[in-house]
């Protein structure tokens, strides 16, 4: 079981916005530690997506953006595209564990 | 570009080692922090741990499952960091990923390609 849950999978039509939660806890998220998000798509390593919770890197399309408040994070992914099809992972730092973690990922469907 | 290479994957017996290689470029690798995770085939992402860098003693840090078996090491004239992984178990049949870390706290870019390891008799 991951530390920071994530739902396993989440679907939506072309050009349809979705969101993805990332919940944490007080020992992540809710301390303050920056929550990131990782796209992997099918056969591939992941890639970064998503940094400093809400930070695009360069290349990564405006219609992807990231949020935080308290305890939790979300992704939300406009005008969605077939090629948008990937696993994504929320990513952050635990002090509890003293160590990174990982959310469990969410499979996106494109009808 | 910045770039991560790992090798030394394989097929191991339960039981045995195994030592993996990332040669980084295209970035300053003695200032940066690495990181190694893995992901069993089908299977979400796990961190395995990390090495930061010379600036910070080259302090190690490891994920609970591998604490003791596993070790981290670096070398910086080499560009080069390294995970050894002894007394392998089945569960640790992954693909094992390096990526970079810039500063404490920041985020993980960019990933290798990741190298497959198989423990199995």
């Amino acid at each position: 079981q991951s530390v920071l849950t994530q739902p396993p999978s989440v679907s939506g039509a072309l050009g349809q916005r979705v969101t993805i939660s990332c919940t944490g806890s007080r020992s992540n998220i809710g301390a303050g530690f920056d929550v990131h998000w990782h796209q992997q798509l099918p056969g591939t390593a992941p890639k970064l997506l998503i940094y400093g919770n809400s930070n695009r890197p360069s290349g990564v399309p405006e219609r992807f953006s990231g949020s935080k408040s308290g305890t939790s994070a979300s992704l939300a992914i406009t005008g969605l595209q077939a090629d948008d099809e990937a696993d994504y992972y929320c990513q952050s730092y635990d002090s509890s564990l003293s160590g990174y973690v990982f959310g469990g990922g969410t499979k996106l469907t494109v009808l | 570009e910045v770039q991560l290479v790992e090798s030394g994957g394989g097929l191991v017996q339960p039981g045995g080692s195994l030592k993996l290689s990332c040669a980084a470029s295209g970035f300053t690798f003695s200032g940066s922090a690495l990181h190694w995770v893995r992901q069993a085939s089908g299977k979400g992402l796990e961190w395995v741990g990390h090495i930061r860098n010379k600036a910070n003693n080259y302090a190690t840090a490891y994920a609970a499952s591998v604490k003791g078996r596993f070790t981290i090491s670096r070398d910086d004239s080499k560009n080069t960091a390294y995970l050894q992984m002894n007394s392998l178990k089945t569960e640790d049949t992954a693909v094992y990923y390096c990526i970079r870390q810039e500063y404490d706290g920041s985020f993980f870019d960019p990933w290798g390609q990741g190298t497959l390891v198989t423990v199995s008799s």
